[in-house]
């Protein structure tokens, strides 16, 4: 079946880098774009950025430049979220999301849900 | 502060019919952007309920609708079920430097 999975609980010091994986499986890698989605503690949703998985091209979101880099690793369907010089606000649960082209048109470049999510990976940033 | 707003909470009695709105701009929903809706239940991952403004996937109860007018989008849930309790977003394409995707703050639903 179509599914994310993504790595284990991390649990790091102010100042260090953490590298998240999400695997996929069922369906072609290369198809659909990875989107990351930070959740922190008791709060909304969050849209990080996203990587064609085609072409390797990353788009961030605004307040997740510089610090968080998206990657990709074809030969086993895999994409990575690397978070460095981390912060304890950086505390939260990230989520991996695979992008759904629902359009029709190739000028429907909004038409994009995402319709299958990793379980999340909890990511604590403490001394 | 979210691009999109949401009410942080609605309740509602089991069988009862709840909404929950979703106001943007001119820069998403406003500019003709679908929206999309995402359930999360307590301790899981979002999952798709809604999209392109009033398509459900296939599994979803057709309990849930979506719909759009303006800058503004709603979910409904007709005859709310205790197992509907959870947070619910929504989420649209942004042109401006927020984007491309932007979700709501979240609306909590608890059913009475």
């Amino acid at each position: 079946q179509v599914q994310l999975v993504q790595s284990g609980s991390e649990l790091r010091k102010p100042g260090a880098s953490v590298k998240v994986s999400c695997e996929a499986s069922g369906y072609t890698f290369t198809s659909y774009s990875i989107n990351w989605v930070r959740q922190a503690p008791g709060q909304g949703l969050e849209w990080m950025g996203w990587i064609n998985t085609n072409t390797g091209n990353p788009t961030y979101a605004q307040g997740f430049t510089g610090r968080f880099v998206l990657s990709l690793d074809t030969s086993v369907s895999t994409a990575y979220l690397q978070i460095s010089s981390l912060k304890p606000e950086d505390t939260a649960v990230y989520y991996c999301a695979r992008s759904h082209f629902y359009g029709s048109r190739s000028d429907h470049y909004y038409k994009y849900d995402m319709d299958v999510w990793g379980k999340g990976t909890t990511v604590t940033v403490s001394s | 502060q979210s691009v999109l707003t949401q009410p942080p909470s609605v309740s509602g009695a089991p069988g009862q019919r709840v909404t929950i709105s979703c106001t943007g701009s001119s820069s998403n929903i406003g500019a003709d952007y679908d929206v999309q809706w995402y359930q999360q239940l307590p301790g899981t991952a979002p999952k798709v309920l809604i999209y392109g403004n009033n398509n459900r996937p296939s599994g979803v109860p057709d309990r849930f609708s979506g719909s759009k007018s303006g800058t503004s989008a709603s979910l409904a849930i007709s005859g709310v079920q205790a197992e509907d309790e959870g947070d619910y977003y929504c989420q649209s394409y942004d042109k401006s430097l927020s984007g491309p995707w932007v979700f709501g703050g979240g609306t909590k639903l608890t059913v009475l």
